[in-house]
């Protein structure tokens, strides 16, 4: 089991540019989600799936999409990215029906936009 | 609206004491959940322990305790004997059962000292 795996591990973007932040999970999770983390805000969440097919926005979603087209893969595109966008994004995933709720995080992009 | 709040950025303690680190929330949900993750330097986020509302006990997991005072809308969570290694971020962060958006607070950064 790899678990959450996320790549790329660090990037550096210029303003306006668009790029895919990759995130994969093996443990046959029907919940993925995107959180950024910036200093002193803690974890903010982008967007959220519970299933291949449904996605919803978080607290933060504006300037991001995701797509969920298998169990595995949940991908977050920044169309557009802007210095606000630097950040530390992390992935996560879990079962719906998991008793103690946990999630399960990635190790995190850390994105630079210049 | 739910909110997680951590009102200590910062706390000391040394090694092989017991430390508190204080979590508040605000729910108007009668149904939720409650968690701790740790972030050591490294960056990832570890789980640690969690604490559904209608639990009638407070949620132990070997040195970490989580005590539950649901009239005050308090998570506190207790690490018991210290260790260096305990050094690192800690994230309050709660979900309530009608929503599959979890909220996070800003975190405590905690200090082990030898």
């Amino acid at each position: 089991n790899a678990g959450v795996t996320q790549t790329p591990k660090f990037q550096v973007l210029k303003t306006g540019q668009s790029m895919t932040l990759q995130c994969a999970q093996d443990m046959n999770h029907e919940y993925m989600s995107w959180y950024r983390q910036d200093p002193g805000m803690g974890l903010r969440l982008i967007h959220y799936s519970v299933g291949a097919g449904i996605t919803d926005q978080g607290e933060v979603p504006n300037g991001y999409n995701v797509s969920r087209s298998t169990t595995e893969d949940f991908p977050l595109r920044l169309l557009s990215a802007a210095p606000s966008q630097t950040s530390v994004y992390f992935c996560a995933s879990k079962l719906l029906a998991e008793s103690t709720d946990t999630q399960y995080f990635g190790p995190g992009t850390r994105l630079t936009v210049l | 609206a739910q909110k997680i709040t951590q009102t200590q950025p910062g706390m000391f303690v040394q090694e092989k004491e017991a430390v508190t680190l204080d979590c508040t929330y605000d729910t108007s949900d009668q149904s939720y959940g409650l968690f701790w993750y740790k972030q050591p330097s490294s960056g990832e986020m570890i789980f640690l322990i969690y604490q559904g509302s209608y639990d009638e006990q407070n949620a132990t997991e070997g040195r970490y305790s989580l005590n539950f005072q649901k009239a005050r809308k308090s998570a506190n969570l207790v690490i018991s004997a210290s260790q260096l290694g305990d050094s690192a971020m800690y994230f309050c962060a709660m979900r309530s059962s009608g929503t599959y958006k979890y909220i996070f607070g800003t975190g405590t950064r905690l200090k082990v000292l030898a």
